[in-house]
């Protein structure tokens, strides 16, 4: 069975453009959520989707967005980048997306640098 | 507000010695507890999960974690430590049935020494 993939893995991209990541969860996975990794901040939680509809959102600027497909693949964008949103996006993706018996599964994660 | 502590940053071991990765939780319900772990560069591999039952609950690569409400504790051991055992560890704490989102601590850096 596939894992969560990730693409691209590395992003270059210069202050004030927009970039969009992509997410293929495992299959039959219907959450996807997407998180942040820095090393001051550390791992936050950017927002998560299920069943196309976003369910959870966490505290970052309308600059962050995303949305999920049909096939419940799932894409971030950012928008008007600066230098702080340098970091390692990570997506991870589950069956039902939290409650128990469930676990998130977590792609490589696309390394985003911002000059 | 739900939050995850691992106070210790950085933890150097000898390879074969125990070890244990401290994690303090705070959550107003039952958690659902999480210890995941990370090499250099790459994603995160669940090592064990807490979601009720037993307090002691077994991993993978020979981890295990003990959960202690009355301590608000869910603490990481492995009984003796391999070289490949080297990487950032992270606890979590899942915010319930109603979403996936995962809180994590700060994570700790484990090295280990021949």
């Amino acid at each position: 069975k596939a894992g969560v993939t990730q693409t691209p893995r590395y992003l270059i991209k210069t202050r004030g453009q927009q970039v969009t990541l992509s997410c293929s969860p495992i299959s039959g996975h219907r959450s996807v959520s997407w998180y942040q990794q820095t090393p001051g901040q550390g791992l936050q939680f950017l927002f998560e989707y299920f069943s196309e509809t976003q369910r959870n959102k966490g505290n970052f600027p309308g600059r962050f967005s995303g949305r999920q497909f049909s096939n419940s693949r799932s894409e971030m964008n950012v928008s008007t980048l600066e230098l702080g949103d340098s970091a390692l996006y990570l997506c991870a993706s589950s069956f039902l997306g939290g409650g128990p018996g469930t676990e998130a599964f977590f792609g490589q994660g696309t390394r985003l640098t911002v000059v | 507000a739900q939050s995850v502590t691992q106070p210790d940053i950085h933890i150097t071991v000898s390879e074969g010695a125990s070890l244990e990765l401290r994690c303090n939780y705070s959550y107003g319900a039952t958690p659902y507890l999480f210890w995941y772990v990370q090499s250099p560069g790459q994603g995160l591999q669940l090592l064990l999960k807490y979601f009720s039952g037993d307090t002691l609950v077994q991993g993978i690569k020979g981890f295990e974690a003990e959960f202690k409400r009355s301590q608000s504790s869910f603490n990481l051991r492995k009984p003796s430590v391999h070289w490949s055992d080297a990487a950032e560890y992270f606890c979590a704490v899942g915010e319930g049935y109603q979403g996936g989102k995962l809180i994590f601590g700060q994570g700790t850096e484990l090295s280990v020494k021949p």
